[in-house]
């Protein structure tokens, strides 16, 4: 079956430092995929996407480019804050037969920054 | 626009004690989909509805899970009985009319179970 693997965390910053969080995945289809983060509290929220190769997502700062030919979807920011301190989750959906497709999510990697 | 809506948002039972969700979905979403997160991992399928069919529901444990949509609108899930290894985050997501697997998924809070 389909799945995401995400770098380990907690990944431990200080203001200002580039983020980088590697993700990689196996789809036996053609993916969308996802970057979801979840804020201290609050319900995961999608970050960004990409639905084709090449293709980049981008919102807020961070940016992740759609890699078909090593299977990544790595998300970067140059400058990170005290706010986006957070876990990061990758995500992919890809249709199966007959209209079927089933979201696959990793298991998420901490962010922390600090001042 | 009110988000997706999820209750309770805590709940503790005894184990075989039967249980059950309430989602909310946005308003104008077909689809709605029903996860299981275990502590430190990402969230799981259960169950996807378009409308009032359960389109993808093989990852369901139907021995003592189920889940209902009857009019298309809100959704509930259900587990009985209750076993300890259930204690876990149960979120509730909603995604707009047609798109698929492009489409983008709106979360409500989740309900945190625990079975003692």
């Amino acid at each position: 079956g389909d799945s995401v693997t995400q770098m380990e965390g907690p990944v431990t910053l200080s203001e200002e430092a580039f983020l980088t969080i590697n993700c990689t995945y196996t789809a036996t289809g053609y993916p969308s995929l996802f970057w979801y983060v979840q804020y201290p509290g609050e319900g995961l929220q999608l970050l960004l996407k990409a639905t084709k190769a090449d293709d980049k997502g981008s919102n807020k700062g961070f940016e992740a480019t759609y890699r078909k030919e090593t299977t990544s979807f790595h998300l970067e920011k140059g400058s990170v804050q005290v706010s986006d301190s957070a876990v990061y989750f990758c995500a992919l959906s890809a249709s199966l037969s007959g209209g079927s497709y089933i979201p696959t999510f990793g298991r998420g990697t901490s962010l922390i920054v600090h001042p | 626009e009110a988000g997706v809506v999820q209750s309770p948002r805590y709940k503790i039972i005894e184990k075989k004690q039967p249980v059950a969700f309430w989602c909310n979905p946005i308003s104008g979403h077909n689809t709605l989909y029903w996860y299981l997160q275990n502590l430190g991992q990402g969230p799981e399928l259960l169950i996807r509805y378009e409308n009032e069919e359960a389109v993808d529901d093989s990852q369901l444990p139907k021995d003592r899970f189920s889940a209902e949509r009857l009019k298309g609108v809100d959704s509930t899930l259900k587990i009985q009985p209750a076993e300890l290894g259930d204690s876990a985050v149960y979120l509730c997501a909603s995604s707009p009319r047609g798109g698929g697997p492009t489409d983008t998924q709106y979360f409500g809070p989740g309900t945190r179970l625990t079975v003692l």
